[in-house]
């Protein structure tokens, strides 16, 4: 069965203190890999797309990259208003164009 | 620019209860999706479109019907509301299938 495990369930840091989310997944024919941010009460707002083993993208503090089993989200001196939930979700190489979430990893990040 | 809209954002339902949760987008987008976020359970689709007059289940599609009438509407019914059915309800829309889904901000749904 395929499967996406995000780790650890919580994190809290200090704001400048740097660190990453882990994103393992057990699926075949993986075709894409996204990364989402999810503030409460609010619905996800896409970060990134990855697509194929050793890609990476960036987008101010946040630095994605992506192997054949896992994708990492590293987070460079986080300040409070990263804190977040982060999901992350593959695309799997079926038919019916579906994600397949991860339950998330809720960062706190304190001044 | 409104994006993907959900309706109602808040609703108190009673065991046996029907309602109707509406999705609606302005980017012409062809490809629409509902999901249900529970504590623990992360997203799991309930039901998809890949076009207007098309739907398809996903993984928790039991007790939910849904409608594609119009390109930039999704429709998601619940004909005999259930407690398990307590949950929060995500839309989503993307013009690819391989391109980022675009969410709403949710409905959440109480069944008594």
């Amino acid at each position: 069965e395929d499967q996406v495990t995000q780790s650890p369930e919580a994190l809290r840091l200090q704001e400048g203190e740097s660190s990453s989310l882990n994103c393992s997944y057990t699926v075949s024919g993986l075709r894409g890999l996204f990364w989402y941010r999810q503030d409460p009460g609010k619905g996800p707002e896409f970060l990134f797309t990855l697509y194929s083993a050793g890609e990476e993208k960036e987008k101010e503090r946040l630095k994605a990259t992506l192997t054949k089993k896992e994708s990492f989200l590293h987070i460079t001196a986080p300040k409070p208003e990263d804190s977040a939930t982060y999901l992350c979700a593959v695309h799997l190489n079926n038919a019916g164009n579906m994600l397949t979430f991860g339950g998330g990893t809720r960062l706190m990040v304190k001044p | 620019n409104a994006g993907v809209t959900q309706t109602p954002k808040f609703r108190v339902l009673k065991t046996g209860q029907s309602m109707t949760l509406l999705c609606a987008q302005d980017m012409n987008h062809e490809y629409m999706y509902w999901y249900r976020q529970d504590p623990g359970m992360g997203l799991r689709l309930i039901h998809y479109s890949v076009g207007e007059g098309t739907t398809a289940k996903g993984e928790v599609p039991d007790g939910y019907n849904v409608s594609r009438l119009k390109k930039q509407n999704f429709l998601l019914g619940l004909e005999s509301a259930a407690p398990s059915q307590t949950s929060v309800y995500f839309c989503a829309s993307t013009d690819s299938f391989n391109q980022p889904q675009h969410f709403g901000d949710g409905t959440r749904l109480s069944i008594l």
